[in-house]
């Protein structure tokens, strides 16, 4: 399986602040996808994204809110804009497969 | 939006009982996965049924799929305190993302 890693794994931010959140994969993927997990509750998706175009959007999520880079295929990055206390959430990368799907460890977001 | 839904949301037992968790789902699918997830941590990927397989084995874990009743189950046997986590499963067609159910909670008490 592939490894996956987060940065930062975990952050307490101030609301109104933005926070990027970086994804690395140690092989090369052609579609990574951004989850959210807020608490107590299961992932939903947030968007698709594929190398060379922009990310695909699931309803109930606008890219100004939730900006994503993909400069490559091995790294993505999720921002979260203008935060308030709802987005208090983990945020999950996970690069697309066919077969198993594997996560990276997340990243526990808190706003204050 | 959430394709499954666990049976029950939350389970507890005594540790060395067997532990069964139910999912069923709406949509033709490829694939079945379950994983578990410690509190706040990241998800572990258990195990993978295909649509054409009706059980698996992975160590204590067995996982049953029941296409034509759209759901599957997780069976744990002679469970661990460590087994504590909630556990999801998550459905895809080819290469469209999971997605996810609810999850149920289960506490095995030592």
């Amino acid at each position: 399986s592939a490894v996956i890693s987060q940065k930062p794994s975990r952050d307490i931010c101030q609301r109104g602040t933005s926070l990027t959140i970086q994804c690395q994969v140690d092989s090369q993927v052609t579609m990574m996808f951004w989850y959210r997990q807020q608490p107590g509750q299961s992932l939903t998706l947030i968007a698709t994204a594929n190398q060379g175009s922009e990310a695909t959007y699931e309803s109930g999520f606008v890219i100004d809110k939730f900006p994503i880079s993909r400069p490559n295929l091995t790294f993505s990055t999720l921002t979260v804009s203008n935060m308030s206390p709802e987005d208090s959430s983990i945020y999950l990368c996970s690069p697309g497969s066919g077969h198993e799907q594997f996560f990276g460890p997340g990243t526990r977001l808190t706003v204050l | 939006s959430q394709q499954g839904e666990e049976d029950p949301q939350a389970l507890s037992i005594q540790e060395g009982e067997n532990a069964t968790m139910n999912c069923s789902y709406k949509t033709s699918i490829n694939n079945l996965q379950w994983y578990r997830q410690n509190s706040g941590r990241g998800l572990v990927h258990l195990i993978l049924i295909r649509s054409n397989e009706r059980e698996k084995h992975s160590g204590r874990l067995r996982v049953t799929l029941d296409t034509s009743k759209k759901s599957s189950s997780l069976l744990i046997t002679a469970s661990r305190a460590a087994d504590t986590a909630s556990y999801f499963c998550a459905t895809n067609t080819g290469n469209t993302p999971l997605v996810f159910g609810k999850g149920t909670r289960l506490s095995v008490i030592a």
